[in-house]
């Protein structure tokens, strides 16, 4: 057991409803990570951090937004969320120093209608 | 920057039949090189990884993985497969440097159906 606590584990909104997804660690690992899944694309990189306040892009990150004001929280936010969005959203923490190892949360299931 | 190509997207076979899940990837770095596994409405666990030395990594469930540079692959093997094996396998890799960014780069993912 990793320490990585996601919520909600699921969630059904409206489209252009503003939706954040919570991801919180008891590590106190500096990266976190967030990355959907969805079939046939594995799982893609939106947003990661290295630390409280330093936060970057992934390969999808249009029409997210996230923030670490606090070493163990990490928040994925959709400001207007669209039927696109709709996917599994994984929480992840960097495990070992430079091996590139993550470990992941249970994941939050969005729909968005 | 790092792909990964799993050729697979469904392999179905029988309990105790040998399986293989076939992984490419691309990148213009080393590499280190990851195969996890997602049971149904579970998160991703780790089966095994290559950082270096032997090229063949031995994982947990009975899993095998031989990394080949020359081919640029990292195919899962398991001599004999069970029931409780079906689920979807996830290959990725990530720059072997320290980039500062520590992200994996995953594949479509491989869903193994065993049947009894």
């Amino acid at each position: 057991d990793a320490g990585i606590t996601q919520s909600p584990r699921h969630k059904v909104t409206e489209t252009g409803t503003p939706v954040t997804l919570r991801c919180h660690q008891t590590e106190n690992h500096r990266y976190m990570y967030w990355y959907r899944q969805d079939p046939g694309h594995g799982l893609r990189l939106i947003h990661y951090s290295y630390g409280v306040k330093d936060t970057d892009k992934g390969e999808v990150s249009d029409g997210y937004s996230v923030s670490r004001s606090k070493t163990e929280d990490f928040l994925l936010t959709l400001e207007s969320a669209t039927s696109s969005q709709t996917s599994v959203y994984f929480c992840a923490i960097s495990a070992g120093r430079d091996t590139g190892e993550l470990f992941f949360g249970e994941g939050s299931r969005l729909t968005v209608l | 920057a790092q792909s990964v190509t799993q050729l697979d997207s469904q392999v179905p076979v029988f309990e105790e039949a040998p399986v293989e899940l076939r992984c490419n990837y691309s990148s213009s770095v080393s590499v280190y090189l990851f195969w996890y596994v997602q049971y149904p409405n579970q998160g991703l666990q780790l089966l095994l990884k290559y950082l270096s030395g032997s090229t063949l990594v031995k994982g947990i469930n009975g899993f095998e993985a031989e990394f080949n540079k020359s081919q640029t692959s990292f195919h899962l093997r398991k001599p004999s497969v069970h029931i409780s094996d079906t689920a979807e396998y996830f290959c990725a890799v990530s720059p072997s440097m320290d980039t500062g960014r520590r992200a994996l780069t995953f594949g479509s993912g491989t869903r193994l159906q065993v049947q009894p």
